[in-house]
């Protein structure tokens, strides 16, 4: 079974509808991301939380909301869905290094969202 | 803020030939510098990373190089094999102000057989 596992994999859906992709992750890491991949555009960060009571924007947080319902849990919502919130949506984890910042990222296989 | 610029966007090697990805970063704070790679249908997935107090950093077939005076640095794959064909991304991060990783806009690298 994956380390970080994304639902849905592809969701199809109209203009204003709200949306909701789920992640979960049995790494045991207190710090998890959602990014959003478009083509050119490498992968850019939209919310990302160090543990249960912390959250935090990231580049492009604007259309979204996320919630972090456990330390092994974080969902992004897209409230009022719009086309150009079509992309492919990867949750991320990692670990907490002291004296080391930042270290690795584990992504899951990525949630294909297309909005009509 | 940081930004990450990586090149070329498309690179298509011979197999058994060396490929070069290069990324340039603007923000002197940047200390770390992961390298992923993406498989069709799949997460990035981390091959290599450098910290700002090394210059240099190999694994096997890779290898990547920093030069912070410059702010760039590069992935080197040499023999390439067909397997090495995905989407590569450049990253800098820093720890210091609040958390910030820039990913660059990728590179998609075909080996031929």
């Amino acid at each position: 079974d994956a380390d970080v596992t994304q639902t849905p994999r592809n969701r199809i859906t109209k203009t204003g509808k709200r949306i909701m992709l789920e992640c979960s992750q049995t790494k045991g890491h207190d710090r998890m991301y959602w990014y959003r991949q478009d083509p050119g555009l490498g992968l850019r960060l939209i919310y990302y939380s160090f543990d249960v009571k912390d959250i935090n924007k990231g580049e492009i947080s604007d259309g979204y909301s996320v919630s972090r319902q456990a330390q092994a849990k974080f969902s992004l919502s897209l409230e009022s869905a719009i086309p150009n919130q079509t992309a492919l949506y990867f949750c991320a984890t990692s670990d907490k290094i002291p004296g080391q910042g930042l270290g690795e990222l584990f992504f899951g296989e990525g949630s294909r969202l297309t909005v009509l | 803020g940081e930004n990450v610029e990586q090149h070329p966007s498309t690179l298509s090697v011979q197999e058994g030939d060396s490929a070069v990805i290069k990324c340039t970063y603007s923000d002197s704070a940047s200390n770390y510098f992961p390298w992923y790679k993406q498989e069709l249908g799949k997460g990035p997935q981390l091959i290599i990373d450098i910290r700002s107090n090394v210059g240099e950093k190999k694994d096997q077939r890779i290898a990547v190089t920093l030069n912070k005076t410059a702010k760039h640095f590069s992935l080197h794959i040499t023999e390439t094999q067909p397997e090495d064909s995905a989407v590569y991304f450049c990253a800098a991060s820093m720890h210091t102000g609040g958390f910030k990783t820039i990913f660059g806009a990728g590179t998609r690298l075909f080996v031929k057989a």
